[in-house]
């Protein structure tokens, strides 16, 4: 069973057009990472979110955690060839603490942007 | 502030040789670190946990006498691939946890590219 449903996993898109990643689950996350990762490369943190309902905003980026924190979304508007790579969504499962703090990865949503 | 390293990028090794990865925290101690195994194209799959002075703690399924994690400082980290095979080959992240975050950040390593000939 996956924690985190992550959708969609491989998106190709134009370049100026938006697009919205989610990530879902039935579990309350005491918090949740974005993460874009490059091909060979490691993972680089975006942005946590903490407060249900909580947006923030990084430039073309707005990441929305749910009310109930269970769910949250990343936005790009007018994406440009850039923002190609691979979106993971992560986080700590509330109550979870004494499990060494492991992250809970969702699958990964491959972006492509074509110019 | 927050850069984890990683040594080497690239390793190319012989099948039945040991290879070391070398995981640093340098600009903050990292009372946790994690190793990561990434397939291509795919999410990152956990192996093992550790904490700076104690034995590693492995996810199920990942052999702790082939994949040995050492966590001798609060700065590094290492892993050390024993007696490789093909099927060793892949992306290996790891990720430094400070444990002054309070929202459980990860910061991640640029990765190792294992290639078992």
């Amino acid at each position: 069973t996956q924690l985190l449903e992550q959708s969609p996993q491989f998106l190709s898109i134009q370049e100026g057009e938006n697009l919205t990643v989610y990530c879902n689950s039935s579990s309350v996350f005491s918090s949740l990472q974005w993460y874009r990762q490059e091909p060979g490369e490691g993972p680089v943190l975006l942005v946590t979110v903490v407060t249900g309902g909580e947006v923030k905003k990084l430039k073309r980026l707005t990441f929305q955690f749910g009310d109930a924190r269970k769910d949250s979304s990343l936005h790009i508007t007018a994406a440009q060839p850039g923002d190609t790579g691979l979106y993971l969504c992560a986080g700590t499962p509330r109550g979870s603490g004494g499990s060494n703090y492991k992250l809970t990865f969702g699958k990964g949503t491959l972006l492509t942007v074509n110019p | 502030g927050a850069v984890v390293s990683q040594h080497p990028s690239r390793v190319i090794c012989k099948s039945g040789t040991s290879v070391k990865i070398e995981c640093r925290s340098l600009d903050f101690q990292a009372t946790t670190m994690f190793w990561y195994r990434q397939f291509p194209k795919k999410s990152l799959m956990l192996m093992a946990t550790s904490n700076e002075g104690s034995k590693a703690t492995y996810e199920q399924g990942v052999e702790k006498d082939k994949f040995l994690i050492n966590h001798a400082s609060l700065t590094l980290s290492t892993l050390t691939v024993t007696s490789a095979h093909p099927e060793d080959s892949s992306f290996y992240i790891c990720s430094a946890r400070s444990g002054t975050s309070a929202y459980n950040e990860q910061f991640f390593g640029p990765g190792t590219r294992l290639t078992v000939l």
